[in-house]
């Protein structure tokens, strides 16, 4: 499996874009991007994945470079609700599509 | 659609007792996931199947640490006997054939004593 690296954490202010970015220099060309994030005292929630273009969902934008060895996710307008540790991980189908879950980035978001 | 249903929420037992968790993942989701997450690190995968046949069990301590899927369906995750390190919160996850995401539970929080 594509192993990534994020930033331990990152302070953001409400009502600011959050962009939280990952490297993940390793990735095969079928391997897809996910994006993650965990609230405190819940599970994991799905945000947003991507293979080789960018994307946008109702929650976010993931931006892929044109190499695809690292992405930036977006969070257009951060709100207190978005504090959260937000997970990279890179996976397909010859991972079985296993989800490999790393430290993460610990996100902030401040009023 | 109803979320991916575990039981109980908490639990806290003494070391050497036994555990049993249990996991209703949502319905026709064939691909279903147990991780433990140790306070402070990311989830692992301790097992995953897919509808009841093991897919990767590779970092589940076989020892003391089973699990089931009745029926490809609900799963049962067991520990005999429990370590002071297994205190963690448990969390239970699915996916359907086509694997666009997947869906967590809530978590099952174990602290052993």
């Amino acid at each position: 499996d594509a192993k990534t690296t994020q930033p331990t954490s990152m302070d953001c202010a409400e009502g600011r874009a959050a962009n939280l970015p990952c490297n993940h220099s390793t990735i095969s060309g079928n391997e897809y991007v996910y994006w993650y994030r965990q609230i405190h005292s819940q599970g994991p929630q799905y945000i947003i994945h991507g293979l080789k273009n960018n994307e946008t969902n109702e929650m976010a934008s993931l931006i892929i470079t044109e190499d695809r060895k690292s992405s930036t996710l977006i969070l257009p307008h951060a709100t207190l609700r978005d504090t959260a540790v937000y997970y990279c991980i890179v996976t397909g189908k010859a991972a079985g599509n296993k989800l490999t879950f790393g430290g993460g980035t610990r996100v902030l978001v401040k009023p | 659609e109803a979320g991916v249903a575990q039981s109980p929420r908490y639990k806290i037992i003494e070391k050497r007792q036994s555990v049993a968790f249990w996991c209703n993942p949502i319905s026709g989701h064939a691909t279903l996931y147990w991780y433990q997450q140790i306070l402070g690190q990311g989830p692992k995968l301790l097992i995953q199947f897919q509808n009841n046949g093991v897919v990767d069990d590779s970092q589940l301590p076989k020892d003391r640490f089973s699990a089931e899927r009745l029926k490809g369906v609900d799963s049962t995750l067991k520990i005999q006997p429990a370590k002071l390190e297994d205190s963690a919160v448990y969390l239970c996850a699915s996916s359907d054939q086509g694997f666009t995401e997947a869906f967590f539970g809530q978590g099952t929080r174990l602290t052993v004593v």
